[in-house]
């Protein structure tokens, strides 16, 4: 099946620090990525729809301007956390969306994202 | 009403039995997927179905759009199958927007 890469897999950060995730597919070209978030024992949150070329549309309830989204080109969206806190703490996980294969999505390993 | 539920919540299982987790919705859907995230975190896509049954390996994925309701089954339950098994929808048109159930937790023993 088709491969999404995330990087880092897990990241500690300061408190007040900026932190970049990249979401990359690594063999084809995803036009749509979704960010999601994800707290222990719970299911994933939908954050934020990246599409290429265009403004990303953020889910009620998350703050744009806290987590950034750039989907710079068909393989790569980063997601970057700033003034991170450490509530921000959590599981973020991205997925790319596969059109060629009915809209079928492909899921990154995830990032562990720890603020102290 | 969560528009996705899932059953069980929890599932605890001997090596070699046959299991049946269930998903209904209560919207239109397009396409509904059954993914399974390891204890690691990383969630891998098993089936993507929009009618009728999907087959691979030891998993079985089924679907009734009348009913809105999915199944998946895993045969010769090994304990590598332990895992939260999720069920998500996508809603109507070309939008991939998924909504998620609360997973069921499995856990297969010797």
């Amino acid at each position: 099946g088709a491969v999404v890469s995330q990087h880092p897999s897990w990241v500690i950060c300061k408190s007040g620090t900026s932190v970049k995730i990249e979401c990359r597919s690594l063999d084809f070209q995803a036009t749509t990525m979704f960010w999601y978030r994800q707290f222990p024992k719970q299911s994933l949150m939908l954050m934020a729809t990246s599409n290429e070329g265009s403004k990303a549309t953020y889910e009620q309830g998350v703050e744009k301007d806290k987590f950034l989204i750039n989907h710079a080109s068909l393989t790569l969206s980063t997601l970057t956390v700033t003034s991170a806190h450490p509530e921000d703490s959590s599981f973020y996980i991205c997925s790319a969306d596969q059109r060629v294969r009915g809209n079928e999505q492909f899921f990154g390993p995830g990032t562990r994202l720890t603020v102290l | 009403k969560n528009e996705v539920e899932q059953s069980p919540q929890n599932l605890t299982a001997q090596e070699g039995e046959f299991i049946t987790i269930n998903c209904s919705y209560s919207v239109g859907i397009s396409a509904l997927h059954w993914l399974q995230q390891h204890p690691g975190g990383g969630i891998v896509s098993l089936f993507m179905l929009s009618s009728g049954k999907k087959k691979h390996g030891r998993l079985i994925a089924t679907i009734n759009i009348q009913e809105k309701h999915s199944s998946l089954h895993i045969t010769a339950s090994h304990p590598r199958d332990s895992a939260v098994y999720i069920c998500a929808v996508r809603s109507g048109g070309t939008a991939s927007k998924l909504t998620f159930g609360t997973g069921t937790r499995l856990q297969v023993t010797l």
